[in-house]
């Protein structure tokens, strides 16, 4: 199975900043299959970006994804308070689907 | 309005069953598979696997073969979760989401296993 590990563990930034997250894979991800989720506490996770960099509908422009083959980043251009989340990276090229361990967010 | 809606918490016992039900509005039910993601209690997310919408053919992840079903009443648009031979360690926040990307979560169902 892919193995996606995601750094850092907890990013602490300050509201206009900008937050870059990190997600590698163990094997290369054809056709960059990789999505990113938002969680708030007590929340189900929210569809952010899908084949690396198309965000989803709603999603902000301050929301971006880039990467390619085992490195993929999501990065938040302008922290906004409400942007204090757990961020996780998945990749569904090959099953068993996986999702990183998570990026806490705090702002 | 396109959404998913997850039955309530459940608290059972070791060794009891329990159903998640997760009903599907504002799409056709047949056009995206459905997932199934646990989440155990402050902990991160785990992909349990996906029933074909269309076909009812379930696929399961390594570690969710045997007590998990997946299953479907596609006239009612309603996708099912039942864990059988319920552990302590079932205990967790079940979510059913939408297609390959998760494009769309249920608000998630608390199983809580405790004697």
């Amino acid at each position: 199975e892919i193995v996606l590990t995601q750094s850092p563990g907890t990013l602490s930034l300050s509201p206009g900043e900008r937050a870059t997250l990190s997600c590698r894979a163990s094997q290369s991800i054809s056709s960059a299959y990789v999505a990113w989720y938002q969680q708030k506490p007590g929340r189900a996770p929210r569809l952010l970006m899908y084949v690396a960099s198309t965000r989803a509908t709603g999603i902000p422009d301050r929301f971006s994804g880039s990467g390619s083959g085992t490195e993929f980043t999501l990065t938040i251009s302008r922290l906004e308070p409400e942007d204090c989340a757990v961020y996780y990276c998945q990749q569904y090229d090959r099953p068993p689907q996986t999702f990183g361990q998570g990026t806490k967010v705090e702002i | 309005q396109v959404q998913l809606v997850q039955s309530g918490p459940e608290l059972k016992k070791p060794g009891a069953s329990v159903n998640v039900s997760c009903k599907a509005s504002g799409y056709s039910f047949i056009t995206h598979a459905m997932h199934w993601v646990r989440q155990a209690p402050g902990q991160g997310l785990e992909w349990m696997g996906w029933i074909n919408t269309k076909t009812g053919n379930p696929t399961y992840a390594q570690g969710f073969t045997g007590r998990f079903v997946f299953s479907l009443d596609t006239s009612v648009s309603t996708a099912y979760l039942q864990i059988s031979s319920l552990k302590v360690e079932d205990t967790a926040v079940y979510y059913c989401a939408r297609t390959r990307f998760l494009d769309l979560w249920g608000r998630g169902t608390l199983v809580t296993v405790s004697s």
